[in-house]
């Protein structure tokens, strides 16, 4: 099946500085991606939709100008965290939906689990 | 808004015996349900999915879902369970019939399976 990746699996930074998250879908084309926040015991909050060529839609209550996405591939996606703080600590999840196949098919990647210190 | 309700965290069951997972949603229209399971360093994969007709839902690895309309609930059911099941399942509505539609997830429910 299609798989989604996300580079790094897991990131440990210092407070004030940014970190760049990847998500690649491998072997498919995805013009739509979509990025998710996980805290501990919660569920996963839809941050972000990413279109390639053009501007994300962030959710409401989502900073733009913290959490930066670019699409500018139809196989890659970068979520980056701008000024990092310790409240920014989560794990963050993309998904991809593939273009070549039914428009209901969406693959997740394994996440990201960024620390702030 | 929509919303998703998993109200079990955490739960425990036996290998061999039969699992029932509780979900219940809040949504204006007609629901898209979801259910995914997460295990360690893998990414969500979904289990199963209703849009419409046949209530009960088939799903992968002998899972099945009822909706039922007038108790708001998509309740996900195994009748025995193995020990590869441990893992987080999240109940999802979407605001439209694929799953690459914008999705809203409960808090999932952490499933412990006991030899």
């Amino acid at each position: 099946g299609a798989v989604v990746s996300q580079h790094p699996s897991w990131v440990i930074c210092k407070s004030g500085t940014s970190v760049k998250i990847e998500c690649r879908s491998l072997d498919f084309q995805a013009t739509t991606m979509f990025w998710y926040r996980q805290f501990p015991k919660q569920s996963l909050m839809l941050m972000a939709t990413s279109n390639e060529g053009s501007k994300a839609t962030y959710e409401q209550g989502v900073e733009k100008d913290k959490f930066l996405i670019n699409h500018a591939s139809l196989t890659l996606s970068t979520l980056t965290v701008t000024s990092a703080h310790p409240e920014d600590s989560s794990f963050y999840i993309c998904s991809a939906r593939d273009d070549s196949g039914r428009a209901d098919t969406q693959y997740f990647g394994p996440g990201t689990r960024l620390t702030v210190l | 808004a929509q919303s998703v309700t998993q109200p079990d965290i955490h739960i425990t069951v036996s290998e061999g015996a039969s699992l029932e997972l509780r979900c219940n949603y809040s949504y204006g229209a007609t629901p898209y349900l979801f259910w995914y399971v997460q295990s360690p360093g893998q990414g969500l994969q979904l289990l199963l999915k209703y849009f419409s007709g046949d209530t009960l839902v088939q799903g992968i690895k002998g899972f099945e879902a009822e909706f039922k309309r007038s108790q708001s609930s998509f309740n996900l059911r195994k009748p025995s369970v193995h020990w590869s099941d441990a893992a987080e399942y999240f109940c999802a509505v979407g605001e439209s019939a694929g799953t690459a539609s914008k999705l809203t997830f409960g808090t999932g429910t952490r499933l412990q399976v006991t030899l």
